[in-house]
């Protein structure tokens, strides 16, 4: 069946530093749509960003990322981490249903 | 206007009981879901509806039950509570099940299982 990978349950980063967490997806799907979703604490997840598109860059609230079907990966990256990024992210693949990944904790310091 | 109420936010209730967990989107949406969040395990998806019928169950015990009375309401019924049941519960709609469509999540049912 489908699954994600996040490698990192936790990233810890100074403000101001680049931010890049991992996500790689297996699915038998050739078109597979890939997300990330955000959750900042006592709040409910909302969506980031999405793509479908092969190596085509989508860039939403100073975030982009990439999906790469050659390496099955969709890393959320952003050049600059600021205090209110602190937050919870889930990388998510649509195959035959939405599958999340275990979710990076992202805690950035001033 | 919340477009996704779910009630109640707080739930309190004693191992053996039941409870229903209420939700009701207002975006017009075809597809709802429930999702469970605990701090053993992230989000984790429990059950997918399209215009009022099971999509989609990965929730392995019986004891949970989806209700859906109306094409924007779909409640869950948890059954014979335990206190591993203790977690957030999610409901999110979506217009349609599958594809790029993104997924609206309510504000979440906190319950705690004594």
């Amino acid at each position: 069946g489908d699954s994600v990978t996040q490698t990192e349950g936790l990233v810890t980063l100074t403000e101001g530093l680049p931010v890049m967490l991992n996500c790689t997806y297996q699915t038998i799907y050739s078109n597979p749509f890939l997300f990330w979703y955000v959750q900042h604490l006592n709040e409910s997840p909302r969506l980031l960003l999405k793509s479908f598109t092969d190596n085509k860059r989508t860039e939403h609230q100073g975030f982009h990322a990439t999906l790469h079907k050659s390496s099955s990966s969709f890393h959320l990256q952003k050049s600059s981490a600021q205090l209110s990024d602190s937050a919870l992210y889930y990388c998510a693949l649509m195959g035959y249903k939405l599958t999340f990944g275990t979710g990076t904790s992202l805690l950035v310091d001033p | 206007d919340p477009k996704i109420i779910q009630k109640p936010k707080y739930l309190v209730a004693v191992t053996g009981s039941e409870k229903i967990l209420i939700c009701e989107q207002y975006l017009g949406h075809n597809a709802m879901y429930w999702y469970r969040q605990s701090a053993k395990k992230p989000l984790e998806f429990m059950f997918s509806y399209s215009y009022q019928k099971l999509m989609d169950n990965q929730t392995a015990s019986s004891r949970f039950q989806p209700q859906s009375s109306k094409k924007n309401h779909l409640d869950l019924q948890i059954t014979a509570l335990k206190p591993d049941d203790s977690a957030t519960y999610f409901c999110a709609s979506s217009q349609d099940v599958g594809g790029m469509d993104e997924q609206y999540f309510g504000p979440g049912t906190r319950l705690t299982v004594l």
